[in-house]
């Protein structure tokens, strides 16, 4: 079974930083490309970034570029999110997704629980 | 960037009803669409790709359509169930970055 687990989320202060992980079992974790997407509580979901099979090819949205780096560890399964420079508006509940394939934009077919991020003071 | 924009944002109809949710991309996607269904406090779930294709495990009351250089897009629910009160997104992925829809609440 496909499942993929998110941990780190947390409360932490403007301008902190924070780093999430997705770890990943029940498939070939290296052949298939992984997203974030967030949900601001109440709101919709926004897509975060992605990153391709050998981990070079990452893409960000425009709201998360230069604060986050997406990374993984394809010995461990692992997917990363440092998230830097943190606002209040950074506050959400993060999903990890894996993609249907692992070269090209492709939808994504299996998500994680999500976990919840808080920024305040 | 570009934007997708669903409707209604929210729907309330009756158990064994025609539920039809509408997307509409700002630009061609060429097809590459996906619906996916969130249940409250539960992570999203892929029910169609490419548009129209549905997802293994997914009940056929569930269709999609638009394709080619459509710019409007439908998940229909051919006879709601009380099982399927969620909120539904549309997704594009011919492009970076892949946004999706903002969503429409189905309430029975």
């Amino acid at each position: 079974e496909v499942q993929l687990l998110e941990s780190g989320g947390g409360l932490v202060q403007p301008g902190g930083s924070l780093r999430l992980s997705c770890e990943a079992s029940g498939f070939t974790f290296s052949n298939y490309a992984m997203n974030w997407v967030r949900q601001a509580p109440g709101k919709g979901l926004e897509w975060v970034s992605v990153t391709y099979i050998g981990g070079r090819t990452t893409h960000y949205a425009d709201s998360v570029k230069g604060r986050f780096t997406i990374s993984r560890d394809n010995s461990k399964s692992t997917l990363y999110l440092q998230m830097d420079s943190l606002r209040a508006d950074d506050t959400a509940v993060y999903y990890c997704a894996k993609e249907k394939g692992g070269y090209t934009l492709d939808d994504l077919d299996c998500w994680g629980q999500g976990t919840l991020v808080t920024v305040s003071s | 960037d570009i934007q997708m924009t669903q409707s209604p944002s929210t729907l309330s109809a009756s158990v064994g009803d025609r539920v039809t949710i509408t997307c509409r991309a700002s630009q061609s996607i060429s097809g590459w669409l996906a619906w996916y269904q969130q249940k409250p406090g539960k992570a999203p779930k892929l029910l169609i790709s490419a548009a129209s294709t549905l997802e293994s495990g997914v009940p056929s009351r569930f269709s999609g359509s638009g394709s080619g250089s459509a710019t409007e897009f439908t998940l229909t629910i051919s006879s709601l169930q009380p099982d399927d009160v969620a909120s539904y997104y549309c997704q594009h992925y011919s492009s970076y970055p892949p946004t999706f829809g903002g969503g429409t609440k189905v309430e029975i």
